[in-house]
This record gives C-alpha cells, structure tokens and sequence, in this order.
C-alpha cells in the first residue's frame, strides 16, 4: 500500500514549457486535489476532483489544467511555465464520509521554472 | 484569501518541555484539522476535532478549539528532537469537503 505516490519528485523548467505533474492513489479514494506551498504561505488549493470525471477550481487554478483519468490518478498540467508556478506541489486524497476528511498527502513535487 | 493565521510563525523549545501553537479562522466551520510537515515531506494528519467539540486528546497532542473566537490551539507535551516540524491547522467548512490551511507554525525542538 504506496498511499498517494507523485512523480516527478523535482524538475526544472524554463519560462514557456509545458509538464504534467502525475499523483496516484492506492487508497480507492474519491477525492483528490492538487495544492501548491510557497513560503509563508501554507497550502493553497489549486484544483480538486470529487469523483472520477469532474473537476473544480481551487483558489489559485489560473495557468494550470488537470485531468481525472481514473479513480486512482490526478494531473495536473502547466500548458506555459512562468517563474510564479515557481513552487513546491503536493496531491492529496480523501474518502468524504460522515466521520473524517483527513487528507492523505503524497511527498511533493519541487518546481523550479527560470 | 480564506486562509487562517497561526501564531507564532516559529517557536524553539528545549526538549522535554511543552509547545503550544495557535490558529485563527475566519468562517464558520465544520471540524478543524491539524497537520505535521517534516521538512522536505508532504504533510501528516494528525488530529481532527469537530465544531461541536471543545477539547481533544491523542497521545501527547491535545487541541482545543473556541468557535466563539474562531480559534484552535494545538499542544505538544513533554516535546521529542522528532517533534521538530512544520505545524498547519487546516479548516473545513459545511457541505464542502476543502481543506483551508493556515499559513504554519515551524517548530523547533533544541535537544
């Protein structure tokens, strides 16, 4: 049992490329979201998905995309790279149910765009 | 932004002593949840107290919570080196299962 998995785990861009960041979860949860860490700034939701199939905005989605592909994986994609996604990016999962939403987080991945 | 506060931004204790973070919200919420991030990992739940809770027990860790002041405050009895770590509170609203978190606490345990 992985838990939520993320690969890459660094990656360096330059200023207009594109990538997407891969999550996975072994867990068979329903809910999963992608976050962004900057210092000083705790987590700030980027996009999240309640089920298979849809997709919600977070509070910052401007300049990504993600994908839903199935119930176990999450994407999350940069279609144009700027220095500002400069960040440190986490996925979680969750299974919504009327006794806990604890989150369960994968080890990051740390973006560097120059 | 929605984000809470939490207070202090960083704290250093000797070990063996106690360390008491605090965190502030904004809106109304369902449960309140508190996270550990070693550096360099993704964040660990660690317990979870609901509005209708005032006080929570797990292991060394004890959270209160004050909905009239809209504040959490976790405790950390008789602190460990390993207690070193990055503390979040994280608030969930009703009718919507996201996390808000609050901007950490960095915790240092001087051995």
């Amino acid at each position: 049992n992985a838990g939520v998995t993320q690969t890459p785990k660094f990656q360096v861009l330059k200023t207009g490329q594109s990538m997407t960041l891969q999550c996975a979860q072994d867990m068979n949860h329903n809910s999963m979201y992608w976050y962004r860490q900057d210092p000083g700034m705790g987590l700030r939701l980027i996009y999240y998905s309640a089920s298979e199939g849809t997709t919600d905005k977070g509070e910052v989605p401007n300049g990504y995309n993600v994908s839903r592909l199935n119930k176990r994986e999450f994407s999350l994609r940069l279609e144009s790279a700027a220095p500002s996604q400069t960040s440190v990016y986490f996925c979680a999962s969750t299974q919504p149910g009327p006794r806990s939403y604890e989150q369960y987080f994968g080890p990051g991945t740390r973006l560097t765009v120059t | 932004s929605q984000q809470g506060e939490e207070d202090p931004q960083a704290l250093s204790i000797q070990e063996g002593e106690n360390a008491t973070m605090n965190c502030s919200y904004k809106t109304s919420i369902n449960n309140l949840q508190w996270y550990r991030q070693n550096s360099g990992r993704g964040l660990v739940h660690l317990i979870l107290i609901r509005s209708n809770e005032r006080e929570k027990h797990s292991g060394r860790l004890r959270v209160t919570l004050d909905t009239s002041k809209k504040s959490s405050s976790l405790l950390i009895t008789a602190s460990r080196a390993a207690d070193t770590a990055s503390y979040f509170c994280a608030q969930q609203g009703f009718g919507n299962e996201k996390l808000t978190f609050g901007t950490g606490t960095r915790l240092t345990i001087i051995p």
